[in-house]
């Protein structure tokens, strides 16, 4: 079976600093990894995707991400926050067996001025 | 290309009513999934259609139902509506070739608000 654990439910950084947003996998196989943003009264938009080519995803708008399997971990990074980052973000497993996705719970980005 | 498309974006019924939400995947695609999300408990997989059949079902009592015709576009049925479905239904479309590693495209959502 997988799951995935995002820590914090809110997280806030100024403007230009640092985004790390963590999630942490179980599965019982080797796991393909997703992050997704959703922004308000939105769906939810591929920020990255990890499907084993290699360890460090980078994604649309400055993210990324680094698949660390020793620490079972995909935490998305951005060097610097933007205004327009404020959003939602979830961390996502594709189940073995099946052809769903298993969501983490979600982590709200705010961005401080 | 266009995106996924979901329609109607915004629904009010009242309890005991049924509802229809649809769903337009991206041209190509011929997996359809439909997730629920709610702030309690967040984005819940519902089912998965490929090629007009159901593939995969979650967790739901069957008051939840759905349905994929041959171009692909997928309904899903939600009948003697209960005040915890109030949720935002989101469909994704994927190519559904099968891969772990098919991505899935989400639409916009369906806001559902029942009474």
């Amino acid at each position: 079976a997988q799951s995935v654990t995002q820590l914090g439910s809110h997280v806030s950084v100024s403007e230009g600093a640092l985004v790390l947003l963590r999630c942490n996998y179980s599965s019982s196989v080797p796991p393909y990894l997703f992050w997704y943003v959703q922004y308000p009264n939105q769906g939810l938009q591929l920020l990255l995707k990890y499907t084993s080519a290699a360890t460090l995803v980078k994604g649309i708008n400055g993210f990324e991400a680094e698949f660390k399997k020793s620490e079972t971990s995909f935490h998305l990074t951005k060097p610097s926050a933007h205004m327009s980052d404020a959003a939602e973000y979830f961390c996502a497993v594709s189940a073995s067996g099946t052809y769903k996705y298993i969501f983490g719970t979600g982590t709200r980005l705010k961005v401080l001025a | 290309k266009a995106g996924v498309t979901q329609t109607p974006r915004y629904l009010i019924k009242t309890r005991g009513q049924q509802v229809t939400l649809s769903c337009s995947p991206i041209s190509g695609h011929r997996s359809v999934s439909w997730y629920q999300q709610t702030p309690g408990q967040g984005l819940q997989f519902l089912f998965e259609y490929f090629s007009e059949t159901q593939r995969n079902k979650g967790n739901f009592p069957g008051r939840f139902s759905g349905r994929q015709f041959s171009n692909s576009r997928s309904e899903m049925n939600v009948s003697t509506l209960e005040l915890g479905d109030s949720a935002l239904y989101l469909c994704a479309s994927s190519l559904g070739q099968g891969a772990r590693t098919d991505t899935q495209y989400f639409g916009p959502g369906t806001r559902l608000t029942v009474l």
